[in-house]
């Protein structure tokens, strides 16, 4: 079982939708949770961060941490075009990040 | 502020050749990462530098990877000999400390024939 699980997808959804991303992990001790995007021939950059459980918030992204349930979720409101990349959680219980394997949007018009 | 530059962006080689890539971090940034991103997974941490020491490289595959952080500013990462599945995107990162938020460059596309 690999320690940080997530969708592939591809996830494809009309302009103006809410997109739901999410990724469970096994590793009961990691603190630090992150979601980057990434665009086609691109590095990623980091969109959320979260420490612990709870919830943040920021424009038209929010972000959730469910510790106990080892599950984490980005919802994406009003969803663009703009937003179509590949979605990568993170996460780490020291400075080492564990990626997932991202989830890829497409978001058309 | 300018963000991490790499280059070459492309290269393409034959298996048993050797290749080098380079890093330049952001300014001021004293911990420097070297992640490897095959297509269709997450990245993997390859080596983790704090200044010019290293803090990890339990993934290095260091029977034939290589990578160096000179007066604690650019890192080069080089492959001797290259293998066929060494094909990926070599990213690198750097961060002002090491549990602070990583900055990514565009990355490095290897393709190895």
């Amino acid at each position: 079982q690999k320690e940080v699980e997530q969708d592939p997808g591809p996830l494809s959804v009309p302009e103006g939708a809410i997109v739901s991303l999410n990724c469970t992990y096994s590793n009961s001790a990691f603190q630090y949770f992150m979601w980057y995007r990434q665009y086609s021939r691109k590095g990623p950059e980091l969109l959320m961060y979260t420490y612990s459980s709870g919830n943040k918030e920021d424009g038209r992204f929010t972000a959730q941490v469910d510790k106990s349930s080892k599950y984490i979720s980005l919802f994406i409101r009003d969803s663009q075009p703009s937003d179509s990349a590949t979605y990568l959680c993170a996460m780490s219980n020291t400075d080492k990040l564990i990626f997932g394997t991202g989830t890829r949007l497409q978001v058309f018009p | 502020e300018a963000g991490v530059a790499q280059s070459p962006r492309y290269k393409i080689i034959e298996k048993r050749q050797s290749v080098a890539f380079w890093c330049n971090p952001i300014s001021g940034h004293a911990t420097l990462y070297w992640y490897q991103q095959i297509l269709g997974q997450g990245p993997k941490l390859l080596i983790q530098f704090q200044n010019n020491g290293v803090v990890d490289d339990s993934q290095l595959p260091k029977d034939r990877f290589s990578a160096e952080r000179l007066k604690g500013v650019d890192s080069t990462l080089k492959i001797q000999p290259a293998k066929l599945e060494d094909s990926a995107v070599y990213l690198c990162a750097s961060s002002l400390w090491r549990t602070e938020t990583q900055y990514f460059g565009p990355g490095t596309r290897l393709l190895v024939l």
